[in-house]
């Protein structure tokens, strides 16, 4: 089965730009999630899909990060401004049911 | 605060030998444990999970072991091969089944098998 595909792999921007990433799920998995990590950290949650309403969202940055699911299918995250803390690699993962989580390779942000 | 906490940032092991590698949680109410395995510039997979009404889990040369008393699980990968190279991240939840979006993840431990 084809992976979770996510794009671009690296951004480069500056701060106070805004930048958005987007996430495709594995074909039938009604679950998609956004995880945050940040160098030496392990992945945070940051925002939870079940179709395209969201289940949870209570790490989320509200007032710069922000997200959608159109169709319950494809996903975007966006961060409108950035700061030099939100360099991290976003992760996108989907899931069946009560699976385990399958994570995209992500994409690497560098805020400058 | 960190409810689940990978101590060793780091572990180098022999090729053929065992590796073990260890994960700490503060939170009680956790009751599903999950490990994951991470490649550079690849995103994590799902390695093997152990729910808290057993005390080992096995899947080929991994095994988790679950300690509830002192919240503590480990990995053990035997024998150790130069392909298991990789970060580890201990993953934990509070509720077993259903969405397993809000798992809690440790910092990782990275391991290196040595041919």
């Amino acid at each position: 089965e084809a992976g979770v595909a996510q794009s671009p792999r690296y951004k480069i921007i500056e701060k106070r730009q805004s930048v958005a990433f987007w996430c495709n799920p594995i074909s039938g998995h009604a679950t998609l999630y956004w995880y945050q990590q940040i160098l030496g950290q392990g992945p945070k949650l940051l925002i939870q899909f079940q179709n395209n309403g969201v289940v949870d969202d209570s790490q989320l940055p509200k007032d710069r990060f922000s997200a959608e699911r159109l169709k319950g299918v494809d996903s975007t995250l966006k961060i409108q401004p950035a700061k030099l803390e939100d360099s991290a690699v976003y992760l996108c993962a989907s899931s069946f049911i009560s699976s385990p989580l399958h994570f995209g390779n992500g994409t690497r942000l560098t805020v400058t | 605060d960190q409810q689940v906490k990978q101590n060793s940032p780091s572990l180098s092991v022999q090729e053929g030998r065992i590796s073990i590698l260890n994960c700490d949680y503060t939170n009680s109410m956790f009751d599903y444990f999950l490990w994951y395995k991470k490649y550079p510039a690849e995103g994590p997979t799902f390695l093997i999970s152990i729910s808290s009404i057993k005390d080992k889990n096995e899947d080929g040369r991994f095994t988790v072991f679950l300690n509830k008393s002192a919240k503590h699980l480990s990995l053990h990968i035997v024998p150790s091969q130069p392909g298991d190279s990789a970060v580890y991240f201990c993953a934990a939840k509070e509720s077993y089944g259903g969405s397993q979006g809000n798992l809690i993840f440790g910092k990782g431990t990275k391991l290196s098998v040595k041919p």
